[in-house]
């Protein structure tokens, strides 16, 4: 069965400290993986995915087949950081379409 | 108004009260989603509509009846609800069923029911 998991429900750094939420998942395909972004007073919007390898506001996140693990990283957090993190799953072949598992979430918090 | 916008935005109703949701999206896409959040479980997919047509139902109780007259409109009528439906209520839509990387998600109806 298809699972996310998010395994800290919240975090928090000091402004210019490295951040990483994790993301572990479970499928047994090929999975798409995104992480979605809700800032405060805001709606859910998507932040990256995997596919696109790409550096979105400084995060960058490397899907690892092997441990099952598609964590999201920023080397130096700043306060406009904060907000609830989401990593979800879309699934390929024999999935419905449409279908995004979402994890539980992260809600960053960034000090100054 | 661009975007996906949804209304109310705050939702108080009894458990013998029927009282509907609206979404409305002006980007012209084809796909419109319902998505339950609530803060106990990850957000859960309700519903799916593609082409004015629900292409899923994720085993929501019949107490939830989406509606969709058009490719612009989405609604969700609610009766008889339990207090345990409180939640956030995200509408989103894509420009085709699948395409996940570009769901644009509402703000939400937030919902409580006593």
């Amino acid at each position: 069965a298809q699972r996310v998991t998010q395994p800290e429900k919240l975090l928090s750094v000091f402004k210019g400290a490295p951040v990483e939420l994790k993301c572990n998942y479970s499928y047994s395909g090929s999975p798409e993986l995104f992480w979605y972004v809700q800032y405060s007073r805001q709606r859910l919007q998507l932040l990256l995915r995997h596919i696109s390898r790409e550096s979105i506001k400084g995060f960058t996140a490397d899907l690892n087949k092997g441990e099952t693990s598609f964590h999201l990283k920023k080397p130096f957090a700043q306060e406009e950081d904060s907000a609830m993190y989401y990593c979800a799953l879309s699934g390929a072949a024999g999935s419905t379409l449409g279908r995004l598992y979402f994890g539980r979430g992260t809600q960053l918090t960034v000090w100054p | 108004e661009t975007g996906v916008t949804q209304t109310p935005r705050h939702l108080v109703m009894g458990m013998t009260n029927k009282k509907s949701l609206k979404c409305e999206q002006h980007l012209g896409h084809n796909a419109m989603y319902w998505y339950k959040q609530s803060a106990k479980k990850p957000l859960e997919l309700m519903f799916v509509y593609s082409l004015e047509e629900r292409v899923e139902n994720n085993s929501v109780p019949s107490r939830f009846s989406p509606e969709c007259p058009n490719s612009s409109h989405l609604f969700l009528h609610l009766h008889t609800l339990q207090p345990e439906d409180s939640a956030l209520y995200l509408c989103a839509s894509s420009p085709t069923q699948g395409a996940e990387e570009k769901l644009f998600f509402g703000s939400g109806t937030q919902l409580s029911v006593l």
